[in-house]
């Protein structure tokens, strides 16, 4: 593993399922954050994790959960999927050490909720 | 309320200038940060700024003014490849990333 990796790619889900994306990171960064990203809007932060064992709430948290259990794996539940939930996933990670906190992205995952 | 905004789209030709800008309005400040994202591809990182002035790095320079709340991306001797959205992003007091919705560019040749 290099980086952030993500998985699935792509999922279409029924309305109404659980679903989790997964999120990898083999930087031994702090902190982790889920966004996503609609057509003309910027990236909103779903949730965001400081350092292992904490999570807290961004933007647009409602609908969503996560857990960090370790430093490395950060997933982002969908405990009762919704149409208005389809959008291209980022998880992102980050030394956050001070303001200058460059974030890596994941390659990101497209849900489709249908 | 915290707000971000650039314009949706620009064109440009390969060879040119081109300036990107950004404007800011967040509940504290530290720093501006500027991210690259190809279509279908995750944001990468190209510059940040926290005082004022240029920061130039190769063909791609940042400026940041805090007085006016105001960014520029500037490009040059454009090529094709760099034919892609340009993300605006304020970090607020709470250190969280405030973003724009991009400005995709588009090179002509």
């Amino acid at each position: 593993i290099a980086g952030i990796t993500q998985a699935p790619t792509s999922q279409i889900l029924a309305a109404g399922r659980r679903m989790t994306l997964r999120c990898t990171q083999d930087m031994r960064h702090n902190a982790m954050y889920w966004y996503r990203q609609d057509l003309g809007l910027g990236l909103r932060l779903i949730h965001y994790s400081n350092t292992a064992g904490t999570t807290g709430k961004g933007e647009v948290p409602d609908g969503y959960s996560v857990s960090r259990a370790n430093t490395d794996d950060f997933p982002l539940t969908l405990a009762s999927a919704v149409p208005s939930q389809t959008s291209v996933y980022f998880c992102a990670s980050s030394d956050a050490e001070g303001p200058f906190n460059e974030q890596f992205f994941g390659p990101g995952t497209r849900l489709t909720v249908l | 309320g915290q707000n971000i905004d650039q314009p949706t789209e620009m064109t440009a030709t390969e060879g040119a200038i081109v300036q990107i800008n950004c404007t800011y309005q967040t509940s504290g400040f530290n720093g501006l940060f500027w991210y690259q994202q190809h279509a279908g591809e995750a944001p990468t990182f190209l510059s940040y700024n926290v005082l004022d002035g240029l920061e130039e790095k190769g063909r791609f320079s940042s400026f940041l003014s805090r007085s006016k709340g105001y960014s520029y991306l500037l490009l040059k001797e454009l090529q094709m490849k760099d034919s892609a959205s340009y993300l605006c992003a304020a970090m607020d007091s709470n250190y969280q990333l405030i973003w724009g919705a991009g400005t995709k560019l588009i090179i002509k040749p």
